[in-house]
């Protein structure tokens, strides 16, 4: 157990729809990284935040978007749903801003998401 | 952009060794991560490097050449649970871009 909690583990929608995926890191880390898993795109970053500021962005579309609340918990919004959502969205947290050996990035369980 | 290789597969006999290489052209360095994903699972930590040379850790190591953008991670006295997919990371700018994995599969 990663001490990372994500909510809910299974989610089944349809195109067009909106969903909000949870996460709360693990006790004492500030930063929490969010990534898509696909089976054709592996494991890709979309965006960090760091004690409710947005610190780093990667291939995150503008249907997507997330925020940090001041208990540090996070949540991604995926909105107009397409076929190609469907994949594994994980949730990562780590203490500081970057990650290191001393404290790695921290992955939940992942919320599967399918797309009907 | 970020191109980070690895082999997609690798199959080896329970007791053996395997060397997973990973090669990495990235704008930037901070960092080469390795992480092991069982199928359906969270990806777990296992090494980092960001000095050249070799990290050792129990039967897992790895290896870093920043001159050459080239790790490997080394899994020695194989087992079967270690049948899994290792993941190569690498941290730019505080973003970590993963590589697509490399599938070990443990056989009897």
């Amino acid at each position: 157990d990663s001490g990372v909690t994500q909510t809910p583990k299974h989610l089944i929608t349809a195109t067009g729809q909106r969903v909000t995926l949870r996460c709360s890191p693990r006790s004492g880390d500030l930063s929490v990284y969010w990534y898509q898993q696909s089976l054709d795109q592996g494991l890709q970053f979309l965006i960090q935040y760091y004690n409710g500021e947005e610190r780093a962005k990667g291939n995150i579309l503008e249907r997507f978007s997330a925020q940090q609340f001041p208990d540090l918990h996070s949540e991604l919004n995926l909105s107009s749903l397409e076929l190609g959502d469907s994949a594994l969205y994980f949730c990562a947290s780590s203490v500081g801003d970057r990650a290191n050996s001393n404290q790695p990035q921290h992955f939940g369980d992942g919320t599967r998401l399918s797309i009907l | 952009g970020q191109n980070i290789d690895q082999p997609t597969e690798m199959t080896a006999t329970e007791g053996a060794i395997v060397q997973i290489n990973c090669t990495y052209q990235t704008s930037g360095f901070n960092g080469l991560f390795w992480y092991q994903q069982h199928a359906g699972e969270a990806p777990t930590f296992l090494s980092y490097n960001v000095l050249d040379g070799l990290e050792e850790k129990g039967r897992f190591s790895s290896f870093l050449s920043r001159s050459k953008g080239y790790s490997y991670l080394l899994l020695k006295e194989l087992q079967m649970k270690d049948s899994a997919s290792y993941l190569c990371a690498v941290e730019d700018d505080y973003k970590l871009s993963f590589g697509a994995g490399t599938t070990v599969t443990v056989r009897a």
